[in-house]
């Protein structure tokens, strides 16, 4: 069975620090990863998506995609306190449905 | 991004009765999917809806229990039947949208059962 883990925190961070999120998967016939954001309450929101090795920046997110390893990373540079919420982590394992990890839970302390 | 709307956003429900979502899409999704997701808990698909034909459902999820429609590519209704406390969870529609495969979040639906 396919799957995606993550650790589930809750991670805290001082503001302003860098928030590093990982996430582990199992199967090597990967193509295609994403983070969501999601704030207590309300829907996921896709906020990096990433397909081949390396690093992809969009402002103060990196999402980082080692496949050799199985990881994908998500930093946060500069935190703030609105960057507090849960970080799920999916990935679609060829064109198969997405599989979600459980998700961490992100403080950033002012 | 599309646009995702979901009717009702919440509602409270007696047990054994039915309620209907309906998720509308600003414009043509290539896929439409709903999920549930419980307290403190990470995402569950329940089914991927298809235009024209029969949803597939996922393991541990029927068609008696929750029907899905889906009319036209910017549409579809999950409806949840027979309900019961256990049904008590938000309900999610997702689209797919394009050839990036990115997904794509409907605000929910917060039902709770009685």
């Amino acid at each position: 069975q396919k799957e995606v883990e993550q650790n589930s925190g809750p991670l805290s961070v001082p503001e302003g620090a860098i928030a590093s999120l990982n996430c582990t998967y199992s199967d090597r016939v990967s193509q295609s990863f994403f983070w969501y954001r999601q704030y207590s309450g309300k829907s996921p929101e896709l906020i990096m998506s990433i397909y081949s090795n390396g690093d992809k920046e969009d402002g103060r997110f990196t999402a980082q995609l080692n496949k050799a390893s199985q990881y994908v990373s998500l930093l946060i540079r500069d935190s703030q306190p609105s960057d507090s919420a849960t970080y799920l982590c999916a990935v679609r394992f060829g064109n198969e449905k997405l599989t979600f990890g459980t998700g961490t839970r992100l403080t950033i302390i002012p | 991004s599309a646009v995702i709307s979901q009717k009702p956003s919440r509602d409270i429900c007696q047990r054994g009765t039915s309620l209907t979502i309906q998720c509308q899409v600003d414009s043509q999704v290539t896929m439409m999917f709903w999920y549930r997701q419980q307290p403190g808990q990470s995402l569950t698909l329940i089914a991927t809806a298809n235009q024209g034909s029969e949803a597939t459902y996922e393991s541990g999820f029927v068609i008696d229990k929750f029907p899905i429609s889906r009319p036209n590519l910017t549409f579809s209704t999950l409806t949840v039947s027979n309900m019961s406390p256990e049904d008590s969870s938000i309900y999610l529609c997702s689209v797919i949208q394009g050839t990036t495969y990115e997904q794509y979040f409907g605000p929910g639906t917060r039902l709770t059962v009685t």
